[in-house]
């Protein structure tokens, strides 16, 4: 069964530091992996997608993530963390074929302190 | 394009009461999806459609859930009688061919008193 684990329930960091967001999957197949962005009192916002190819992958608001098959992981990163990037962050997988709905990691909850 | 459109974005009601949840996808897309995200159990899917239809229901968690796609730019989740561990945030998304990229709308936040 699929499943994605994301080990961070909550991560504080401060503005201006680097930041990563850690996400482990369990996926049968070649799986497609996402993340997206949930800011407070909004819905879910996608920030990037891996689906082949180059296994670093650059998304919006300058956050990027890389896939590591051997590890089962889709890491998401950002040099330089604004005081906006604060929210909720999820990671999902799904399957290539888009016939079956993403499966949603818990999130993990980004702090950013000045 | 508006994005996915939900209503209401807040709503408050007593336990028994029946409520209705709306959402407009985005024109185009075939699939349509309803989350509920709680606290303690995170973003759960309740049910997705293609092309109107029902695909798969399963995580709706009792038959007092139900919900209808009568036209490719309406859905409506239904809950009755509604009772307090409904309360919860309700999201509806939509993608266009595949269950894949999702666009979500901003939500519907339920509390049962």
């Amino acid at each position: 069964a699929q499943s994605v684990t994301q080990p961070d329930i909550h991560i504080t960091v401060s503005e201006g530091a680097s930041l990563e967001l850690r996400c482990n999957y369990s996926y049968g197949a070649t799986p497609y992996l996402f993340w997206y962005v949930q800011s407070p009192g909004q819905g879910l916002q996608l920030l990037l997608k891996y689906f082949s190819g180059d296994t670093l992958v650059q998304g919006i608001k300058g956050f990027e993530a890389e896939f590591k098959r051997s590890q089962s992981s889709f890491n998401l990163r950002k040099p330089s963390v604004h005081w906006s990037d604060a929210a909720e962050y999820f990671c999902a997988v799904g399957a290539s074929s888009g016939n079956t709905p993403l499966v949603f990691g818990k999130g993990t909850r980004l702090s950013v302190i000045a | 394009d508006a994005g996915v459109i939900q209503s209401p974005r807040h709503e408050v009601t007593e336990m028994g009461q029946e409520v209705t949840l709306r959402c407009k996808p985005i024109s185009g897309h075939d699939y349509l999806f309803w989350y509920r995200q709680t606290m303690m159990r995170g973003l759960e899917l309740l049910i997705y459609f293609n092309n109107n239809v029902p695909i798969d229901d399963s995580g709706m968690p009792e038959d007092r859930f139900s919900a209808k796609m009568p036209n490719a730019s309406f859905s409506t989740l239904k809950i009755q009688p509604s009772e307090p561990r409904d309360s919860a945030v309700y999201f509806c998304a939509s993608s266009l061919g595949g269950a894949n990229v999702l666009t979500f709308g901003a939500g519907s936040r339920l509390t049962v008193l």
